[in-house]
């Protein structure tokens, strides 16, 4: 078990450029969620997804997209980078039957907007 | 609006003593409570967590405490070892919600 593995590690954007982070769970979990985390603060949501298909916005949906096309693979879409989206980026996953609402993290991805 | 706190952006122990770790909410909707650690460059990874039924719940030297009334949770480390050293989130689920809401953090460090 890969867990919930996230590519790229690391990329320096442009303004205005734009790009899609990577998320793929091999855990069989019907939920995925993407956070943005700033330095000194805490975790945000910006989206996150029950299921195949479905997908709602998190406290900072603003700047992002998603997509659920399969259970395993949660893609992020950066449209028209802004540096206010410089940050570390985690995709997490949990499977919501079991009881303890614990959400399983990947490594994250640094983003860096200049 | 921040719904979870964790008041100390730092704490600083020695090693073989007890680390306690803070977190207040305000929403008394959570139903769950959780806390991760996380080591620099890598994702957060689940600690312990404790139901909103439960005053208390223990795992080796992990210990979480839930005072309900007055919307505060905190996190014993006993005794703490320099590999404990990181930064902590604490985390609440609002009912039903699948969702998880996070504190800023605790950067823990354990001299030795």
């Amino acid at each position: 078990n890969a867990g919930v593995t996230q590519t790229p590690k690391f990329r320096i954007l442009k303004i205005g450029q734009s790009m899609t982070l990577q998320c793929t769970q091999d855990m069989n979990h019907n939920y995925m969620y993407w956070y943005r985390q700033d330095p000194g603060m805490g975790l945000k949501l910006i989206y996150y997804s029950v299921g195949a298909g479905i997908t709602d916005k998190g406290e900072v949906p603003n700047g992002y997209n998603v997509s659920r096309s399969t259970t395993e693979d949660f893609p992020l879409r950066l449209e028209l980078a802004a540096p206010s989206q410089t940050s570390v980026y985690f995709c997490a996953s949990t499977n919501p039957l079991k009881f303890s609402y614990e959400q399983y993290f990947g490594p994250g991805t640094r983003l860096t907007v200049t | 609006d921040q719904q979870v706190k964790q008041n100390s952006p730092s704490l600083s122990v020695q090693e073989g003593r007890i680390s306690i770790l803070n977190c207040d909410y305000t929403n008394s909707m959570f139903d769950y409570f959780l806390w991760y650690k996380k080591y620099p460059a890598e994702g957060p990874t689940f600690l312990i967590s404790i139901s909103s039924i439960k005053d208390k719940n223990e795992d080796g030297r992990f210990t979480v405490f839930l005072n309900k009334s007055a919307k505060h949770l905190s996190l014993h480390i006993v005794p703490s070892q320099p590999g404990d050293s990181a930064v902590y989130f604490c985390a609440a689920s609002p009912s039903n919600t699948g969702k998880l809401i996070f504190g800023q953090g605790t950067t823990l460090q354990v001299k030795p």
